[in-house]
């Protein structure tokens, strides 16, 4: 089964609004990042937070980790029609981080 | 600077052929990924290669083999395709190890089984 499930599954909202999507996993994790996927495109890294971290920003993304609740979220400030795409929370195990084990996704539309 | 490279982009094979995905990284990186993203699914883990010379199984690994030919080189090879292989197939690299690196993605591979 999946370790990273990520809520909701599908967002709209207008352009200029914050968007926030939520990464819940079930094992202990050395780190978490999250990904972008344009449609019929690669991943794209957006952001890594590691286990000992509980928040982190970048540019208009902002990441929060509760290793307590195994929870992470993405936060989307002010966001563009660009910004229309799939987003993964990916996590990497304790034991290793060899092995990245991506959620079922987000799928955020923003509408111009 | 390529990245990751896969090919073929599609294939289209009939059910009982086999054919390989083929993967190459120019980064130096030590981890190598395949994984396959089905519609609703996300990304699931086939097989991965911590460094050169390893390899280990992921989440869903029947039906599929993998070569870690050098450094640079992921192959993953369908022996016998199924329907249920219909799917994109996503090969990525990382440097590994240490407390998180960033995955780097190839653009995907498209194959169907009919």
């Amino acid at each position: 089964s999946q370790q990273g499930e990520e809520d909701p599954q599908a967002l709209s909202i207008q352009e200029g609004e914050n968007a926030t999507m939520n990464c819940s996993y079930k094992t202990s994790i050395n780190n978490l990042q999250w990904y972008r996927q344009n449609s019929g495109r690669g991943l794209v890294h957006l952001i890594l937070i590691r286990s000992n971290e509980r928040e982190k920003h970048s540019g208009r993304l902002r990441v929060t980790l509760d290793t307590s609740k195994k929870s992470s979220s993405l936060l989307i400030t002010a966001s563009r029609a660009a910004d229309t795409a799939s987003y993964f929370c990916a996590t990497g195990s304790v034991s290793g981080t060899y092995k990245y084990i991506f959620g079922t996704g987000t799928r955020l539309k923003v509408l111009a | 600077n390529a990245g990751v490279t896969q090919t073929p982009k599609f294939q289209v094979l009939k059910t009982g052929q086999s054919m390989t995905l083929q993967c190459a990284q120019d980064m130096n990186h030590n981890s190598m990924y395949w994984y396959r993203q089905d519609p609703g699914m996300g990304l699931r883990l086939i097989y991965y290669s911590a460094s050169e010379g390893t390899t280990d199984k992921g989440e869903v690994p029947n039906g599929y083999n993998v070569s870690r030919l050098n450094k640079r080189e992921f192959s993953l090879r369908l022996e016998s395709a199924a329907p249920s292989q219909t799917s994109v197939y996503f090969c990525a690299s990382s440097s590994g190890g240490g407390s998180g690196n960033t995955i780097y993605f190839g653009e995907g591979s498209w194959l169907t089984v009919v």
